[in-house]
């Protein structure tokens, strides 16, 4: 399977307690994204990175939240002192980021998300 | 503020019966719209891609129309399959550094047999 693949699928926890993501991307892409998701809502922008640069981050990503990409490739997102909030779907997404033009779709592909709950 | 609204939140239609779903965005500087379809528990998959020029795109039973000028896109479903009970997501991509992707709330469609 060459898509993007995220670890563990589920994670169950207690507030209170870290937890560590992690996603592997696609191999030659250059752009990985992570992504929030509540119940019933879409995705929301959490950060990026560009090879292993961290481009951008949103303002949901809150200090307790810290996300890596050391070698360029998969990318790990921690989250310190969990909190019952926290609980939702964390998505990570890879696209190859062209020299743009107007063909340029920069097409995201998204792994299957893991699932956090905190008790 | 960048935002993209769905209409309906959720819907329900019988197998073999036609919808259409709604979207509509204030995004700028406008690149694409995408459509997505997410099963429960899976990430999002990309239906459709329009640029600023397409105003419709089909895949298979599905075909996505854009209105650049209202800032509206549909999604129509022909001849609905059980199958294609999922969140359907619309998303807006800004022409910036990031290519960041706005995305609505979707709208859940479920059809029963």
């Amino acid at each position: 399977d060459t898509g993007v693949s995220q670890n563990p699928r589920h994670k169950i926890t207690k507030r209170g307690q870290n937890v560590t993501f992690r996603c592997d991307p696609i191999s030659e892409h250059n752009r990985l994204y992570w992504y929030r998701q509540t119940l019933g809502q879409g995705p929301e922008f959490l950060t990026y990175f560009q090879n292993e640069a961290q481009l951008e981050k949103s303002r949901l990503l809150s200090d307790r939240f810290s996300a890596e990409r050391p070698k360029g490739s998969f990318s790990t997102l921690e989250i310190q002192r969990t909190e019952q909030g926290d609980s939702a779907m964390y998505l990570c997404a890879s696209s190859l980021a062209s020299s743009g033009g107007a063909g340029s779709y920069n097409e995201q592909f998204f792994g299957p998300g893991t699932r956090l709950t905190v008790l | 503020k960048n935002q993209v609204e769905q209409s309906p939140q959720s819907l329900i239609i019988l197998e073999g019966k036609n919808c259409t779903l709604q979207c509509n965005y204030t995004v700028s500087p406008f690149s694409n719209l995408r459509w997505y379809k997410q099963d429960t528990g899976r990430g999002p998959v990309s239906l459709t891609i329009m640029t600023f020029s397409e105003n419709t795109k089909s895949n298979g039973r599905y075909t996505a129309t854009l209105d650049a000028d209202t800032k509206q896109s549909s999604l129509h479903i022909t001849a609905s399959q059980l199958s294609d009970s999922a969140s359907y997501i619309c998303v807006v991509q800004q022409r910036n550094a990031g290519n960041m992707l706005t995305f609505g709330g979707g709208t859940r469609l479920m059809v029963k047999p």
